[in-house]
């Protein structure tokens, strides 16, 4: 069966460091694998997606992901996090064979310090 | 402003006591969904619709209804809630059913059964 898996439960990083958060999927075929914020006190929003093609994938807020087949993973990095970017990420696979829902992570939870 | 709205935005009841929640979208999109987000379990998804009149169970449809008499609106209906329904609920939708699309989330709904 499908699965994702976001191995850092919660991170903690400075402002103006970089980051980098880890999703992991278990799939059979090429996913299609995406990444969500929810931001405090408000529902989630996408940030990017991958389909196909250019592994490397830009989203908005500055944020980018690199699917990497060999690793089964799909991390979200960006190069300079501010304070505004504290929230829950959320890693989502999309299931091909059941095309009717997404597999989602526990999430990661980043707190930014000034 | 194309959005999801939900009603109430926080709800405190008692158990068995009959309530709903109500979702509705302005971007006229075919498929709507209802997750609950719990500590350590992330997103779980109850029910979704893929159109007017298709609604299907998610992964925890227990102890929930729903509805899509029209488009725009996909209310949850607990008939008898029970505490272990305490949770934080959101609504989405997409464009088109599948998991290519992009889902637009609602800002969710805290609910605590006493």
């Amino acid at each position: 069966a499908q699965s994702v898996t976001q191995p850092d439960i919660h991170i903690t990083v400075s402002e103006g460091a970089s980051l980098e958060l880890r999703c992991n999927y278990s799939y059979g075929a090429t996913p299609y694998l995406f990444w969500y914020v929810q931001s405090p006190g408000q529902g989630l929003q996408l940030l990017l997606k991958y389909f196909s093609g250019d592994t490397l994938v830009q989203g908005i807020k500055g944020f980018e992901a690199e699917f990497k087949r060999s690793q089964s993973s799909f991390n979200l990095r960006k190069p300079s996090v501010h304070w505004s970017d504290a929230a829950e990420y959320f890693c989502a696979v999309g299931d091909a064979g059941n095309n009717r829902k997404l597999i989602w992570g526990l999430g990661t939870s980043l707190a930014v310090n000034p | 402003e194309a959005q999801v709205t939900q009603n109430p935005r926080y709800l405190i009841t008692v158990t068995g006591k009959k309530l709903t929640v109500t979702c509705s979208q302005n971007m006229n999109h075919e498929y709507m969904s209802w997750y609950r987000q719990d500590p350590g379990l992330g997103l779980r998804q109850i029910y979704y619709s893929m159109n007017v009149e298709v609604t299907d169970k998610g992964d925890v449809p227990e102890g929930y209804k729903v509805s899509r008499k029209e488009k725009r609106n996909f209310p949850l209906i607990l008939e008898s809630p029970s505490p272990n329904q305490t949770s934080l609920y959101f609504c989405a939708s997409s464009l088109q059913p599948g998991t290519l699309y992009e889902q637009y989330f609602g800002p969710g709904t805290r609910l605590t059964v006493t």
